[in-house]
């Protein structure tokens, strides 16, 4: 069964930093690559960043062009983003997926939610 | 940037059919997917590439692209089809996957 578990979210004041984990099982995670999806409160789902199965591609929104950064390990079956310079518009429940093609999530996790507040 | 258009809601009674659109400048040239969102839960996947459905998903999920407008079609619904509904395509032009807005479908 293919299952992906976020953690790392948690309050943080404005211009602070936070590192989000992915931890994924049930497949051969090094076969695929990872997008990080968020959900502003009672919004709609918007793409953040992708990262190809060997980080080889590394895609940003423009949104957080500059502010974030994404990597990966495949020994852990693991992606990391590291998201800086936080802004009160970046509070989300932030998602990993799994891509597959040009699906930008064929799996899913349950979120960890990301709270940017003074 | 390419920009995905839904309606904000679809209202449909039960057993009959609703019809999810989602516009974009010659959207019918890429691969279409949509998700389907309960409250409190992650997506899910219900058609890939324009018209194909993932394992597990019901066949009253369809789809179909052409030129402007790609469609979302749930046949019989039902009133465990209420949630919201996105689309999403690959922009090769910027390197960034792009979500429509979503659809809330309600069954009256």
């Amino acid at each position: 069964e293919v299952q992906l578990v976020e953690s790392g979210g948690g309050l943080v004041k404005p211009g602070g930093s936070l590192r989000l984990s992915c931890a994924a099982s049930g497949f051969t995670f090094s076969d695929y690559g990872i997008n990080w999806v968020r959900q502003a409160p009672g919004k709609g789902l918007e793409w953040v960043s992708s990262i190809s199965s060997s980080s080889g591609f590394i895609y940003f929104a423009d949104s957080v062009k500059g502010r974030f950064t994404i990597s990966r390990d495949n020994a852990k079956n693991s992606v990391y983003l590291q998201m800086n310079s936080l802004r009160a518009e970046d509070t989300a429940l932030y998602y990993c997926a799994r891509a597959s093609g040009s699906v930008a999530g064929r799996y899913w996790g349950q979120g960890t939610l990301v709270t940017v507040s003074s | 940037s390419y920009v995905l258009t839904q309606p904000p809601s679809v209202s449909v009674a039960p057993g009959q059919t609703a019809k999810i659109t989602c516009g974009g400048k010659n959207i019918g040239s890429k691969s279409v997917h949509w998700y389907q969102q309960k409250p409190g839960q992650a997506p899910v996947l219900v058609v890939h590439d324009d018209s194909d459905r993932p394992s597990g998903i019901p066949e009253r999920f369809s789809g179909s692209n052409s030129e402007n407008t790609a469609t979302l079609t749930i046949s019989r619904v039902e009133a465990g089809d209420e949630a919201d509904y996105y689309c999403q395509v690959w922009d090769s032009s910027s390197d960034q996957y792009v979500f429509g807005s979503g659809t809330t479908v309600t069954v009256l």
